[in-house]
């Protein structure tokens, strides 16, 4: 089965400077697809960026980039100009397209911002 | 506006009571899945349905029950056979676009045994 491992159990950031949380997964599978999820102090899980692991390009959103590295099984999210509203836990997973009902998540990395 | 519910907020159940969470949703997704969440671990997978009448179990499924008679409704029963389930509980949806389809989120229920 795969795994996902977020090494950062907390981080935190200055505001407006950049952040990047670490995200690593283990498969076999040559095809997939890897998410952010965000869920702040209210609990609800808020997507922030996803990456089909056909595709070299690194997604960005807005503030949000990622760094894809395939052969290392790396899935780090960057977050630019950081912001008081970006508290909170990050939640990286990962979904095979073989079976649409598993999605993997990490144990999350607790993100603080100071002002 | 297009969404998940989730009621209540907050649930305390007593030893031996069976409780159900509610969930609903308006986004004519056909997939729907119930995961728990625990303090330092990630989401875990409980039950998962994706069409009316049918469901599946997750990885940690003992414990719980679920239906799925329509299909905006999946309420999850925590049964008395679950030993701790105190955690917080996410419905979510999701649209019929494979791996790609992204997985929409309700506010969650806290439940608590006293």
């Amino acid at each position: 089965a795969q795994t996902v491992t977020q090494s950062q159990p907390e981080m935190s950031v200055q505001e407006a400077e950049t952040v990047t949380l670490s995200c690593t997964y283990d498969t076999s599978e040559s095809d997939y697809y890897l998410f952010w999820y965000k869920q702040p102090p209210s609990r609800q899980m808020i997507l922030v960026i996803r990456q089909e692991a056909y595709k070299q390009q690194n997604a960005t959103e807005n503030r949000f980039s990622v760094n894809f590295q395939k052969a290392a099984k790396s899935f780090s999210l960057k977050i630019s100009d950081s912001q008081l509203g970006d508290a909170a836990m990050y939640f990286c997973a990962y979904r095979s397209p073989y079976n649409n009902n598993d999605m993997r998540f990490g144990a999350g990395t607790r993100l603080t911002v100071k002002p | 506006d297009g969404g998940i519910t989730q009621s209540p907020k907050y649930l305390f159940r007593k030893e031996g009571q069976n409780v159900t969470l509610s969930c609903e949703q308006n986004l004519n997704h056909d997939a729907m899945y119930w995961y728990r969440q625990d303090p330092g671990q990630g989401l875990r997978l409980i039950y998962y349905s994706q069409i009316v009448n049918d469901f599946q179990k997750g990885d940690i499924a003992e414990g719980y029950s679920v239906s799925r008679e329509k299909k905006e409704s999946f309420p999850l029963t925590v049964t008395s056979a679950q030993k701790n389930p105190t955690a917080f509980y996410l419905c979510a949806s999701s649209p019929p676009a494979g791996g790609r389809a992204v997985k929409y989120f309700g506010p969650g229920t806290r439940l608590t045994v006293l």
